[in-house]
């Protein structure tokens, strides 16, 4: 099992860009989740998914999008990049009725 | 706001000490707390975990300590090693909820 992975592992943005970052897990976990961690905050939920179709706000989830249509991928869609949107995303996912959450190796974007 | 206090940010150890992570939090629907630790450019990874139906749990060097009462738990790191050397987040969610919401972190160096 590869796990959960993420691509890119590095992106540079200028502001107004868009992009998606990509995630896909092999463990056919329901829970699907992303991450950003900013120094001094921890980690931060910005969106989740409980099951392909069903997705629903975290805690910081303006300027992000999601989407779930199949339960191995879970893309996080960033629509006009702002510099404030610069720090590490991760993305975990976690069998449902467990509590062990799985995360991938995290992809580090800068916004200029 | 975060909802789980973490302390220290960082804290230096020689090899063979113990190292004190301290968490507090005020939600007393929490009812899951787990410690993850990650290493630079690695995505964290679940340490241990507690519920607060007890006051303990260890796993080799590593025990977790709960407060109910002061709604407050800790992790020691008992005869620390350089390979221990990481950033450790505390973190806590409610039962049956998806969501954990993270301490802020604390990077323990382990000089030899």
């Amino acid at each position: 099992n590869a796990g959960v992975t993420q691509t890119p592992k590095f992106q540079v943005l200028k502001t107004g860009q868009s992009m998606t970052l990509q995630c896909a897990q092999d463990m056919n976990h329901e829970y699907m989740s992303w991450y950003r961690q900013d120094p001094g905050m921890g980690l931060r939920l910005i969106h989740y998914s409980v099951g392909a179709g069903i997705t629903d706000q975290g805690e910081v989830p303006n300027g992000y999008n999601v989407s779930r249509s199949t339960t191995e991928d879970f893309p996080l869609r960033l629509l006009s990049a702002a510099p404030s949107q610069t720090s590490v995303y991760f993305c975990a996912s976690r069998r449902a009725r467990t509590d062990t959450q799985y995360f991938g190796p995290g992809t580090r974007l800068t916004v200029l | 706001q975060q909802q789980v206090k973490q302390s220290p940010q960082s804290l230096i150890v020689q090899k063979g000490g113990i190292s004190i992570i301290n968490c507090a939090y005020e939600n007393t629907a929490f009812d899951y707390f787990p410690w993850y630790q990650q290493f630079p450019g690695k995505g964290p990874a679940l340490l241990i975990a507690i519920r607060p139906d007890v006051s303990e749990k260890k796993e080799g060097r590593f025990t977790i300590s709960f407060n109910k009462s002061a709604k407050q738990f800790s992790l020691h790191i008992m005869d620390s090693q350089p390979g221990d050397s990481a950033t450790y987040f505390c973190a806590a969610s409610k039962k049956n909820d998806y969501k954990l919401s993270f301490g802020a972190g604390t990077t323990v160096t382990v000089r030899a």
